[in-house]
């Protein structure tokens, strides 16, 4: 694989129920990002690690998890889905914080 | 939460109209300033990283120019075409974490 990619494509599922996006990089990039995207409030950040072993939240984690066992692997989980968590979900990955940031294409996930 | 805002929020102009919009933020504590361009069923893909005031960057027919002490950025488009039609992020990062906050985004739109 080249660059980042996201796994699946688009998801519809029922809500209560547990999902995990995947996000994957190629590019040995110290820091990846998980935002949701949503009509009129532009890319908000969710979770985020700055190297591998270490998370921290951003400006909208309730109800979101994520892990950083590696380098190249950032996987979203959402323990029990709501209908609020419906959104486009972007991953995305910089070499160090203070780097343009590299987007996957995004996971389109419906809650009903 | 830091407070970045982009305005004007659209833009419609004709193809070879020169446009400028701009990116407004906190002053303290600054790093960096990100743009991006974000296309309509794709992902967002850096156009500059900015981190010294005074700075002018130039990609083509696009350029960007930072102003940290008075808190601001614009981004500029000469002769714009309807490729160019995109939303264009901008992204300030600063405090500890130098995680990047982003704008909503200017949306514009090129008519032939």
């Amino acid at each position: 694989i080249a660059g980042i990619t996201q796994a699946p494509t688009s998801q519809i599922l029922a809500a209560g129920r547990r999902m995990t996006l995947r996000c994957t990089q190629d590019m040995r990039h110290n820091a990846m990002y998980w935002y949701r995207q949503d009509l009129g409030l532009g890319l908000r950040l969710i979770h985020y690690s700055n190297t591998a072993g270490t998370t921290g939240k951003g400006e909208v984690p309730d109800g979101y998890s994520v892990s950083r066992a590696n380098t190249d692997d950032f996987p979203l989980t959402l323990a029990s889905a709501v209908p609020s968590q419906t959104s486009v979900y972007f991953c995305a990955s910089s070499i160090d914080p203070y780097n343009e940031q590299f987007f996957g294409p995004g996971t389109r996930l419906t809650v009903l | 939460i830091l407070n970045v805002e982009q305005s004007p929020q659209s833009l419609h102009v004709q193809e070879g109209d020169s446009t400028n919009f701009t990116c407004s933020f906190p002053s303290s504590n600054f790093y960096a300033l990100h743009w991006y361009r974000w296309e309509t069923a794709k992902s967002p893909e850096a156009l500059f990283v900015m981190t010294l005031n005074g700075d002018e960057k130039k990609k083509g027919r696009i350029s960007a120019t930072l102003n940290t002490k008075e808190g601001y950025s614009y981004l500029y488009i000469k002769g714009s075409q309807p490729e160019d039609s995109a939303t264009y992020l901008c992204a300030l990062g600063s405090g500890g974490s130098y995680i990047p906050t982003f704008g909503r985004g200017t949306s514009l739109i090129v008519h032939p």
